[in-house]
């Protein structure tokens, strides 16, 4: 069955490092989200992508943030210079475009700044 | 984000009896709804949805009930299983073209005795 992948599974970075996340959606979705998830708090929507354009983005997603589709198979979440509030599991979905059943999640990366 | 609640952090149930989960939304926009189950160090991974124009689905031991006047839905598991003990996660949608974000509620966390 296919799988959404995400790497690495943990990054732990210096306050005010850039990281990159990466993800590998499903092969035939299009739609593609992130989310994140600090300890003991809600899974909180961060961004939604499609056709190589943000199509919503949350408050969380400010300038720190970026997303990037660099090739057909990857979907990436840059955060610039990280921030001690940045530590959580981020997680990534995928949807497919015509069969709008669900979003399949990742196994979510932790990031943990320091 | 207050939209979804889930007000029970947590339930103990004897395994072979029913596990009844509850979830509220406010926002009358939404209309599908999802729940998704959540083992440490993994992903959230899709369990069962309902849309707006139905009030009841089932698939196996799972049954979501909608009550829309009410803005509450619920999670029944007959029986429950040893393996059914994990973060369960309410969700709701607004659906239409283009990607929608998941709005969740903050997880309960079932306990199956044996």
């Amino acid at each position: 069955e296919p799988e959404v992948t995400q790497t690495p599974s943990h990054q732990v970075t210096q306050m005010g490092q850039e990281v990159i996340l990466r993800c590998v959606p499903i092969s035939n979705h299009l739609y593609f989200y992130w989310y994140r998830q600090i300890l003991g708090q809600k899974v909180e929507f961060l961004v939604s992508f499609y056709n190589n354009e943000i199509s919503e983005k949350s408050e969380i997603f400010d300038d720190q943030f970026s997303v990037e589709r660099p090739d057909g198979s990857n979907f990436t979440l840059k955060i610039r210079s990280t921030k001690l509030e940045d530590s959580a599991m981020y997680f990534c979905a995928s949807e497919n475009l015509q069969w709008r059943d669900t979003q399949y999640f990742g196994p979510g990366t932790r990031l943990t700044v320091l | 984000d207050q939209q979804v609640k889930q007000n029970s952090p947590s339930l103990s149930v004897q395994e072979g009896r029913i596990s009844i989960l509850n979830c509220d939304y406010t926002n009358s926009m939404f209309d599908y709804f999802l729940w998704y189950k959540k083992y440490p160090a993994e992903g959230p991974t899709f369990l069962i949805s309902i849309s707006s124009i139905k009030d009841k689905n089932e698939d196996g031991r799972f049954t979501v009930f909608l009550n829309k006047s009410a803005k509450h839905l619920s999670l029944h598991i007959v029986p429950s299983q040893p393996g059914d003990s994990a973060v369960y996660f309410c969700a709701a949608q607004r659906r239409g073209i283009g990607p929608y974000k998941l709005s969740f509620g903050a997880g309960t966390t079932v306990t199956v005795r044996a």
